[in-house]
């Protein structure tokens, strides 16, 4: 079955230091989003893509960076880890089309940072 | 700013019981909006989805009602079980925003035995 995967499902870093998560679907899915998701706000977009070499930025977008190589990845990378980024981040994927795509969501990462 | 707020915030039940869930947006012009329901731990899983034009869609015991004059959205949920223990979410997609999603901060729900 097809499905979308997120590593590492948790996290601990340090202040400073750089770090990837990774998310990898199966859908064939043109479009991939990130998210994190924090106590008292809804779900927040960071960086998006539509396609092979397409990135977008969100609505949380500063300290992150997204680069998309393959159909299958979309990697998340915090440059220089900071306290603020401490939170649950939610990977998603859609087929490209009509307004009313289905997202389907990844199991989430949880990251603290130290 | 465009924003979903969901009431109320938390929501505990007896099993068995029906419950609403409310949703007031400001999202416009907006081309759908979605219900999502969000296990502890997991992601957030599709319940219904509606488009401006639709009042209500059901999903088992799941019915969604959408009034785009008023801008508010609830969920019902009927007869209710442990297993609908869970955040529920609701979300608007923005027209002029790219269809991009706008998420509720959602009502955490208990059922208890």
């Amino acid at each position: 079955d097809a499905e979308i995967t997120q590593s590492p499902r948790h996290k601990i870093t340090e202040t400073g230091r750089q770090v990837t998560l990774a998310c990898h679907q199966t859908w064939n899915h043109n479009n991939m989003f990130w998210y994190r998701q924090d106590l008292g706000h809804g779900l927040r977009l960071i960086h998006y893509s539509y396609g092979v070499h397409d990135t977008n930025k969100g609505e949380v977008s500063d300290g992150y960076s997204v680069s998309r190589s393959n159909t299958e990845d979309l990697p998340l990378t915090l440059e220089s880890a900071a306290s603020s980024q401490t939170s649950v981040y939610f990977c998603a994927s859609s087929e490209q089309g009509a307004p009313t795509y289905e997202q389907y969501f990844g199991p989430g990462t949880r990251l603290t940072v130290t | 700013k465009n924003q979903v707020e969901q009431s109320p915030q938390s929501l505990i039940i007896l099993e068995g019981k029906n419950c609403t869930l409310q949703c007031n947006y400001t999202v416009s012009p907006f081309s759908n909006l979605r219900w999502y329901k969000q296990d502890t731990g997991r992601g957030p899983v599709s319940l219904t989805i509606m488009t401006f034009s639709e009042n209500t869609k059901s999903n088992g015991r799941y019915t969604a009602t959408l009034d785009a004059d008023t801008k508010q959205s609830s969920l019902h949920i009927t007869a209710s079980q442990l297993s609908d223990s869970a955040s529920y979410i609701c979300v608007v997609s923005h027209i002029n925003a790219g269809n991009m999603l706008t998420f509720g901060g959602g009502t955490r729900l208990m059922v208890k035995p």
